[in-house]
């Protein structure tokens, strides 16, 4: 059964880079043909899509993100990261990972979310 | 993008009704709707996918069903545990996107 675990650094100055790791287990995260989602949720509000890595590499994000948003893979450690600059407040939320066992597939498996609060 | 609008936004229903809450598109997404189910605290569950598909180890209760532009999640006999919060998402393209929500209250 994979598993995904997300982990960050809790808390983040505006105008800081924010980095968020996802811990995959029980699958590798190279295998062909799934697309590795990161997804967030503002306290007491709705889900937003930021973006995908696919296990060959490609990625794609939300235009609302203005190009600040950027997903790697490190499949040495079987974990994917996400990195957002340039972060403020409307940043805070809880930050899920993902996974959609191909491109017009719902998620089926997601992290337990990470809490991150933008405050100076 | 695509904006999914759900209603109602809440609702109150009591253990053991028929519950039904719709989703519409902005533009056809060629029956790649996906329903969530989601807990407070915990992350969203995956229950249908492509308009009427249930996932794995979800109870039966859950339908979907919809076409084109517009979808319904029904759940036939309301039981405690459903009390939840549910999204319908698109993924007929990117950006991803999902409805703003129901919230299924008790009566």
């Amino acid at each position: 059964q994979v598993q995904l675990q997300e982990s960050g650094p809790g808390l983040v100055k505006p105008s800081q880079t924010l980095s968020l790791s996802c811990a995959v287990s029980g699958g590798s995260i190279s295998s062909s043909g799934y697309y590795w989602g990161w997804i967030r949720q503002p306290p007491g509000k709705g889900l937003e899509w930021i973006g995908y890595i696919h296990s060959s590499g490609s990625t794609d994000y939300n235009p609302s993100l203005t190009s600040r948003a950027n997903i790697s893979m490190d499949t040495s450690k079987n974990q994917l990261s996400l990195k957002l600059t340039s972060v403020t407040a409307a940043d805070t939320g809880t930050y899920y990972c993902a996974r959609r066992d191909g491109y017009n597939f719902g998620y089926r498996y997601w992290g337990q979310g990470t809490l991150l609060t933008v405050s100076s | 993008d695509i904006l999914m609008t759900q209603s109602p936004s809440s609702l109150s229903a009591s253990v053991g009704d028929r519950v039904s809450i719709s989703c519409r598109a902005s533009q056809s997404i060629s029956g790649f709707l996906n329903w969530y189910q989601q807990k407070p605290g915990k992350a969203p569950k995956l229950l249908i996918y492509a308009t009427s598909n249930l996932n794995s180890g979800v109870p039966s209760r859950f339908s979907g069903s919809g076409s084109g532009t517009d979808f319904i999640l029904t759940i036939s006999s309301l039981q405690r545990e459903d009390f939840a919060t549910y999204f319908c998402q698109q993924s007929y393209k990117t950006p991803l996107t999902f409805g703003q929500g129901t919230k299924v209250e008790i009566k």
